[in-house]
């Protein structure tokens, strides 16, 4: 079974100032890992994630996260944000292969970006 | 292309009324799932259907709960009588086939029971 830690359940930051978002996970087995993020009254949409290849992913906003297998993080940055990254960030983990009802969220970070 | 879409967007009833929510996933997704999002809990998943077949249903957390898929393009998730514990915002996501794929949710269901 895997399981998934976010660290942080809130980061409040200054604008353009640079942020990490912590996420380790736990698994026996090679695994899939996720970014979502939850803008007030909506869903959840991807914002990135690494399947394989290059350990390091971007999104199309400037986040950017990091697979570490060896520390099992998957840490999410960005080096300066913005008003409106305010949001819940989670991170999400699922086995290689595995059912897709499997999928494990971590409890999320809310980011707080102040003016 | 229309992403998930979810009715009601809000929800207020009294306890013990049934409520249903409802549910039209992405078109040419084979999966779909429901999940409770609370403060204390995190995000819970409550079942997951694959081409409108229950999957795991270990989620739901009382027989006061019921989800139905009677085809590709909608589906239900009702509780009988509600309870204000219930009180909570349901999210209906939906994917294809394969572990790498991501899912995509719905502005999801705020419902508040009295």
């Amino acid at each position: 079974a895997q399981s998934v830690t976010q660290l942080d359940s809130q980061v409040p930051v200054f604008e353009e100032a640079p942020v990490e978002l912590r996420c380790n996970y736990s698994s026996s087995v090679s695994v899939y890992l996720f970014w979502y993020v939850q803008y007030p009254n909506q869903g959840l949409q991807l914002l990135l994630k690494y399947l394989s290849g290059s350990t390091l992913v971007e999104s199309i906003n400037g986040f950017e996260a990091e697979f570490n297998k060896s520390q099992t993080s998957f840490h999410l940055r960005k080096p300066s944000v913005h008003i409106s990254d305010t949001a819940e960030y989670f991170c999400a983990v699922i086995s290689r292969g595995g059912s897709q009802g499997n999928l494990i969220f971590g409890k999320g970070t809310k980011l707080s970006v102040k003016p | 292309d229309a992403g998930v879409i979810q009715s009601p967007r809000h929800e207020v009833t009294e306890m013990g009324q049934e409520v249903t929510l409802r549910c039209k996933p992405i078109s040419g997704h084979d999966y779909l799932f429901w999940y409770r999002q609370t403060m204390m809990r995190g995000l819970e998943l409550l079942i997951y259907f694959n081409n409108n077949v229950p999957i795991d249903d270990s989620g739901m957390p009382e027989d006061r709960f019921s989800a139905k898929m009677p085809n590709a393009s909608f589906s239900t998730l009702k509780i009988q009588p509600s309870e204000p514990r219930d009180s909570a915002v349901y999210f209906c996501a939906s994917s294809t086939q394969g572990s790498h794929q991501p899912q995509h949710f719905g502005d999801g269901t705020r419902l508040s029971i009295l």
